[in-house]
């Protein structure tokens, strides 16, 4: 079993819906990652916690919004998302500033928006 | 976003055998990971690898940092049914902030066949 949780496990939203993305985990790992997955592709990084604050945002559509509310949480806050957004969201976590510590990934969500 | 080039892109191999994968950059990094993804789960990581030259096994696994930092291989030896999925290669560069980030490859999609 993965030890970062997210739920829920999958989710069919309609573009006017607004719905969140939940990740725990309890290593006690203060960098949180959310990445996004199209089928057959590898995953690609949307954004960086570091300490619970945001430290990476690689130029996500403000329909996408994160939030950190401790150490162990992090959540995805989705809003008026496009059909193109159906993917496989993954939430992962390591020690930040050690080079040795590497990324443990959750089992993901499975979005699909109608 | 950079991907690396990993090889080869899938392939079918009978149980019993050997398989090699491989990924290279035209950048460097300090650390390389290896990542199994199977169906519908999110990728869990197989070795690390932190230092140039570094050859690591992890049971039938066996992973090698290269020695100019720009490559990583690969090997599994005496393939299993269970050995099925797609592996991901994974780099990072040495960090300046609180959080780093991590380049993956494009995948080796693996099936074996009995």
């Amino acid at each position: 079993d993965t030890e970062v949780t997210q739920t829920p496990k999958h989710l069919v939203m309609g573009m006017t819906n607004k719905k969140s993305l939940k990740c725990e985990q309890h290593m006690g790992h203060r960098a949180m990652y959310w990445y996004k997955q199209k089928a057959k592709k590898p995953p690609e990084l949307m954004f960086v916690y570091s300490y619970e604050k945001l430290s990476i945002n690689e130029s996500v559509p403000s329909r996408f919004s994160p939030e950190c509310p401790n150490s162990s949480l992090l959540n995805l806050h989705l809003h008026a998302l496009q059909p193109e957004d159906s993917a496989l969201y993954l939430c992962a976590s390591r020690v930040p500033s050690s080079y040795n510590s590497p990324l443990h990934f959750g089992n993901g969500t499975r979005l699909t928006v109608t | 976003g950079q991907q690396l080039n990993q090889s080869p892109q899938s392939m079918f191999i009978q149980e019993g055998e050997d398989v090699s994968m491989n990924c290279t950059s035209s950048s460097i990094f300090n650390t390389w990971l290896w990542y199994k993804q199977d169906p519908g789960e999110g990728p869990v990581l197989l070795i690390a690898l932190y230092k140039a030259g570094e050859l690591t096994s992890n049971g039938r696994l066996t992973a090698q940092f290269g020695i100019t930092r720009k490559d990583s291989f690969l090997n599994i030896s005496a393939s299993i049914p269970s050995d099925v999925g797609i592996y991901f290669c994974a780099g990072q560069l040495r960090f300046t902030g609180t959080a780093s980030k991590l380049t993956f490859g494009t995948g080796t999609r693996l099936q074996v066949t009995l």
